[in-house]
């Protein structure tokens, strides 16, 4: 019973689209976030939500736009997709206030 | 200048080898000092949560911090083949938004 779970895993799309990533965490946790790791495996935060209210928005462009229906849900939608965006971005959860996170197995997205 | 500096690698080991893995760090804000394995096409997934400095082991895995010196390290005993991944250490301040800054991760491979 996977615990905190993405889709799509791969998504190959074109320049200019708009694209979605759904998460869900079943661990009943507060704090969901979304990460970014980038082809030299950096891992770098882009957001959280604490019971559907945002708490970082890391100076991301407005391009993303994450939504949080509820506590076990945290999506990020993707305007204007350009090469650059082209990364692996990680779900994650956690209790409030610790640092241990569960992640997700990782949407590939692809910019051509 | 990163916040977090970690060594990329790759570090190519025998198995049975004892491995030493390393991190520094600028912010002497931080608090709270974690270590997570990521394997290829995976999720990370914490291995060692340790609040400021001193020692922790868990079995094979030894976490040390040194706050005095801003250097954090992870020590694999007996490492196996399994242990083949990347390992990427993550720090955070302890404040309300829980925001762990990552390392660039170090790829780890055992070999038999």
């Amino acid at each position: 019973d996977t615990a905190v779970s993405q889709t799509p895993k791969y998504l190959v799309t074109q320049m200019g689209n708009d694209k979605s990533i759904k998460c869900e965490q079943n661990l009943g946790h507060d704090t969901m976030y979304w990460y970014k790791q980038d082809s030299k495996k950096f891992l770098k935060i882009m957001f959280s939500y604490n019971n559907k209210e945002l708490i970082i928005n890391e100076t991301v462009p407005n391009r993303f736009s994450p939504k949080s229906p509820d506590k076990a849900h945290l999506n990020l939608h993707i305007n204007s997709l350009e090469l650059g965006d082209s990364a692996v971005y990680f779900c994650a959860s956690s209790r409030e206030n610790t640092g241990e996170l569960f992640f997700g197995e990782g949407s590939r997205l692809t910019v051509l | 200048q990163k916040e977090v500096e970690q060594d990329p690698g790759p570090l190519s080991v025998p198995e049975g080898a004892i491995v030493s893995l390393n991190c520094t760090y600028s912010n002497s804000a931080f608090q709270y000092f974690m270590w997570y394995r990521q394997y290829s096409r995976k999720g990370p997934e914490l291995l060692m949560y340790t609040y400021s400095s001193g020692n922790k082991e868990d079995g094979r895995f030894t976490a040390q911090v040194d706050k005095s010196s801003k250097y954090i390290s992870l020590f694999i005993r007996d490492s196996q083949p399994s242990d083949s991944a990347t390992y990427l250490c993550a720090m955070e301040d302890g404040g309300a938004t829980n925001k762990l800054i990552f390392g660039t991760g170090t790829l780890l491979a055992v070999q038999p």
